[in-house]
């Protein structure tokens, strides 16, 4: 069925440092992707979207792009932030809309 | 605009007690999805509604919840009997259609404890 798999954290990395978070799903036709983030104490945010292949989504600073060939959305920021500290969970939409279907979640920790 | 809310944040219940959590959508949003984060692990989708109708159900763990959407509003979810594994994190999320480029905003959550 549909799945979505995303690396496991915590990770944790010095400001500045360079992130990628991988994030794969499993391709029946082609889906909109997405990449959520839930800071401390908050709810899920929509980070960024992207509705087709070679789509690429941005928003502060972070990146990620439809890849149909490898079936994935990895999720990159060159210089990440203290303030970026939160879990990040990679999803998918079916294909004839409705619910989403989501990784694990990648709890991410910038320490300064 | 405001968001979704979800009352209420935190619940700490005893196993067999029965807890209700409930969700208000954004205005206008006919679309209310319910989804469910167990110990750190994937959030699950639970069931759909678009309106007052179930869209989709198939995710409801078992007969222990139940979900209500009186009037296509606000919706609450029932836990009766609570287990222990039903703890968690409760996510509502609304949009104004189902369709695979609409965007569902989501709620703070509500965390349930049953002990």
């Amino acid at each position: 069925g549909d799945s979505v798999t995303q690396m496991e954290g915590p990770v944790t990395l010095s400001e500045e440092a360079f992130l990628t978070i991988n994030c794969t799903y499993t391709a029946t036709g082609y889906p909109s992707l997405f990449w959520y983030v839930q800071y401390p104490g908050e709810g899920l945010q929509l980070l960024l979207k992207a509705t087709k292949a070679d789509d690429k989504g941005s928003n502060k600073g972070f990146e990620a792009t439809y890849r149909k060939e490898t079936t994935s959305f990895h999720l990159e920021k060159g210089s990440v932030q203290v303030s970026d500290s939160a879990v990040y969970f990679c999803a998918r939409a079916r294909n004839q809309g409705g619910k989403l279907i989501f990784g694990q979640g990648t709890e991410l920790s910038v320490k300064p | 605009e405001a968001g979704v809310t979800q009352f209420p944040s935190h619940s700490v219940i005893e196993k067999g007690q029965t807890v209700t959590l409930r969700c208000d959508p954004i205005s206008g949003h006919d679309n209310l999805y319910w989804y469910r984060r167990v110990m750190g692990k994937e959030i699950k989708f639970l069931l759909h509604f678009v309106k007052e109708s179930k869209q989709d159900e198939s995710g409801m763990p078992n007969n222990r919840f139940l979900a209500e959407r009186t009037g296509g509003t606000y919706s609450t979810l029932k836990v009766q009997p609570a287990e222990l594994e039903d703890s968690g994190v409760y996510f509502c999320a609304s949009s104004r259609t189902s369709g695979v480029l609409d965007t569902q905003y989501f709620g703070p959550g509500t965390r349930l404890t049953v002990l």
